[in-house]
């Protein structure tokens, strides 16, 4: 299965708002409310952001929010903050019970 | 606090075996399915297998599928992961996550993860 797609990279100035898509198919992003979001420092473990398209964990800021439409969902940051600059993967619950992560985005803080 | 501490990496030569090991605390880890995900130096994330907290049901990538075992121990509060016929490409750094309930795509704490690299 080929990895749900993301744009290679992203940036905004502080204070800017910016979104990351991912697109995949029917079987996995369209086809269940199970889409979630990671955020990668270098150097570091992945930490969850969004799941099930749109809820935030505790401790996660409001600034980050996602939504989906048909086949793409998407991670919106506002308020860019320079501690926001690093690598976002996004993932996907598929038809096979396995789980299916996008290419990864990298966001740069102009 | 809730913590997840890989071991058990380290080089290996193509065709061989390692396992990985996955100690958990903090949490009933009786009650959670967890993941082992990968990362090749570089590369994005890759996600390899899954096992439910009951061990009924499990699953893994087609790029290990018949090559890697994932297994746990509730009792010792660990999951493990069998790799054999490792290639290059199976070069990373492999995590093992735990999955929020009711949750399937939600990997909400990781581990620090260990490196294995495949080289002659």
């Amino acid at each position: 299965q080929s990895a749900l797609t993301q744009p290679a990279s992203v940036s905004g100035s502080p204070g800017q708002s910016i979104t990351i898509s991912c697109t995949g198919t029917s079987s996995d992003v369209g086809g269940y409310n199970y889409v979630s979001w990671y955020q990668q420092h270098p150097g570091k473990a992945p930490k969850l952001m969004i799941y099930d398209v749109s809820n935030r964990p505790s401790g996660v800021s409001n600034r980050f929010s996602g939504s989906k439409s048909g086949n793409t969902a998407s991670l919106t940051i506002s308020g860019l903050q320079a501690e926001d600059e690093a690598d976002y993967y996004c993932n996907s619950y598929t038809t096979n019970s396995a789980l299916l992560f996008g290419g990864g985005t990298k966001l740069t803080v102009l | 606090e809730v913590q997840l501490v890989e071991s058990g990496g380290g080089l290996v030569k193509p065709g061989g075996s390692l396992r990985l090991s996955c100690a958990a605390s903090g949490f009933t880890f009786s009650s959670y399915n967890m993941n082992w995900v990968r990362q090749a130096p570089g590369k994005g994330l890759e996600w390899v297998s899954s096992i439910i907290s009951s061990r009924n049901y499990i699953y893994y990538a087609d790029s290990v599928k018949g090559r890697f075992t994932i297994s746990r121990d509730n009792a010792k509060n660990s999951l493990y992961l069998q790799m054999s016929s490792l290639r290059a490409e199976d070069t990373a750094v492999y995590y093992c996550a735990r999955e929020m309930m009711q949750s399937p795509d939600a990997l909400d704490i990781w581990g620090q993860g260990t490196m294995v690299t495949v080289s002659s």
